[in-house]
């Protein structure tokens, strides 16, 4: 089966425009994350869902940052009047079943990622 | 606040020798560390969790070790071979919540033929 997909592989905007990324999960995963990769860091945490609901929002930086699961498989991140800083490489990853507190944890499974540039 | 390090340097290391990896973690007890591999241009690849009851884990040519006194872990390559270069992350969970990974910066590992 195929793994996590994200579209486009590239994207080069212009500082105050809109942008939107998208991530398809693995087929059947329930758990979607998003996370953001600046150069020569780790992942950050932006956002989880578990289903079509935001189970968990508080690593978005701020209010220009959005992301949405309609159906409770593809998600699209958003972000609105872009500025140089958030040029990075946006991480998608999903998981069969959300871990449970002081249960085993459950494979993340990554995407290639959006390459956002801001200039 | 939590904090996840790895010593950013790269590591240069022969083919065949044995390259280890450090992970040190302050302000929290994480219940599992997991280590992930990441080329360039690809997303993290998941290699092995290791959980704080456990002292080491093995796979193949991997070893993770898991000090919860020191409060740090060890990840070792056995016989790296070229095919073994890459960047190497540790992560953990995250105290905010079980749902998030908080990943170290990285150490890229470079084998020399």
């Amino acid at each position: 089966g195929a793994g996590v997909s994200q579209t486009p592989s590239n994207k080069v905007t212009e500082k105050g425009k809109y942008v939107e990324l998208r991530c398809d999960p693995i087929s059947g995963h329930t758990a979607l994350y998003w996370y953001r990769q600046s150069l020569g860091q780790g992942p950050e945490f932006l956002i989880y869902f578990q289903g079509t609901g935001a189970a968990d929002d508080s690593g978005l930086p701020n209010d220009r940052f959005f992301a949405v699961r309609p159906e409770g498989s593809v998600s699209t991140l958003k972000i609105q009047r872009t500025e140089r800083g958030d040029s990075a490489v946006y991480l998608c990853a999903s998981s069969l079943i959300p871990p449970i507190a002081g249960d085993v944890y459950n494979e993340q499974f990554f995407g290639p990622g959006t390459r956002l540039t801001v200039l | 606040s939590q904090k996840i390090e790895q010593n950013s340097e790269a590591l240069n290391i022969q083919e065949g020798k044995t390259a280890t990896l450090t992970c040190n973690y302050t302000n929290y007890s994480p219940a599992y560390l997991q280590w992930y591999r990441q080329d360039p241009g690809r997303g993290p690849v998941f290699l092995l969790l290791i959980r704080e009851n456990e002292k080491e884990k093995r796979k193949e040519r991997l070893k993770v070790t898991f000090d919860t006194t020191l409060k740090q872990s060890l990840f070792h390559i056995t016989a790296s071979q070229p095919a073994d270069s890459a960047t190497y992350l540790c992560a953990s969970q995250d105290s905010n919540g079980n749902n998030r990974l908080a990943f170290g910066k990285g150490n890229q590992v470079v084998v020399i033929p």
